[in-house]
């Protein structure tokens, strides 16, 4: 199993310009969410999805879209990029039912310029 | 809600030297509890976690104790190494669909 991975390691954008970030899992996860960190900040909770076609919103929504059309795939939309979203993204996922312990993906480092 | 206070780093500790990093949360019925590292320019794994009151999660070197009477999860190790040097998460897994995570210390250990 490849777990959870993410794609780009690293992106840098300038400020309006949209991108998505990438995030698949392998695992016949049903919940998957994002995160973004912060210094000083721990990790915040962007968006999150149960199962496929199913999505709501994090602690810090705003800036951000996401769908869930297959249980493997979460990407995360940019909309227009702000300094404010240079940070660390994290992606996650776990079983509903069982075990409860989250596997994160190795991370994408946003630079907004 | 659901909340988990960690202690604040950065924690400094010699090679060797014994480790405790404070972790107490706040939840209704009976969560899991969690904790995870982050080595640097990676993501969080899963170190080690307690279901039930009392049961002592364990890996790699590091314990810690689920105590519902004080609401604390605290993770110790005994003897330090040079590559222990991460940054700690405490977090818990209630009712909700989502975790609650502290803000994490980081661990410093010099040689």
């Amino acid at each position: 199993n490849a777990g959870v991975t993410q794609t780009p390691k690293f992106q840098v954008l300038k400020t309006g310009q949209s991108m998505t970030l990438q995030c698949a899992q392998d695992m016949n996860h049903e919940y998957m969410s994002w995160y973004r960190q912060d210094p000083g900040m721990g990790l915040r909770l962007i968006h999150y999805s149960v199962g496929a076609g199913i999505t709501d919103q994090g602690e810090v929504p705003n800036g951000y879209n996401v769908s869930r059309s297959t249980t493997e795939d979460f990407p995360l939309r940019l909309l227009s990029a702000a300094p404010s979203q240079t940070s660390v993204y994290f992606c996650a996922s776990r079983l509903l039912r069982g075990g409860d312990e989250q596997y994160f993906g190795p991370g994408t480092r946003l630079t907004v310029t | 809600g659901d909340s988990v206070t960690q202690m604040e780093g950065p924690v400094t500790l010699s090679e060797e030297a014994f480790l405790t990093i404070n972790c107490t949360y706040t939840a209704t019925g009976y969560p899991s509890l969690f904790w995870y590292v982050q080595y640097p320019g990676e993501g969080l794994q899963l170190l080690l976690k307690a279901t039930k009151a009392d049961d002592k999660g364990s890996n790699k070197g590091f314990e810690a104790t689920y105590r519902k009477e004080t609401t604390s999860f605290h993770l110790e190790k005994g003897s330090v190494q040079v590559s222990d040097s991460a940054v700690y998460f405490c977090a818990l897994k209630g009712g909700s669909y989502i975790p609650t995570f502290g803000r994490g210390t980081s661990l410093i250990v010099h040689p």
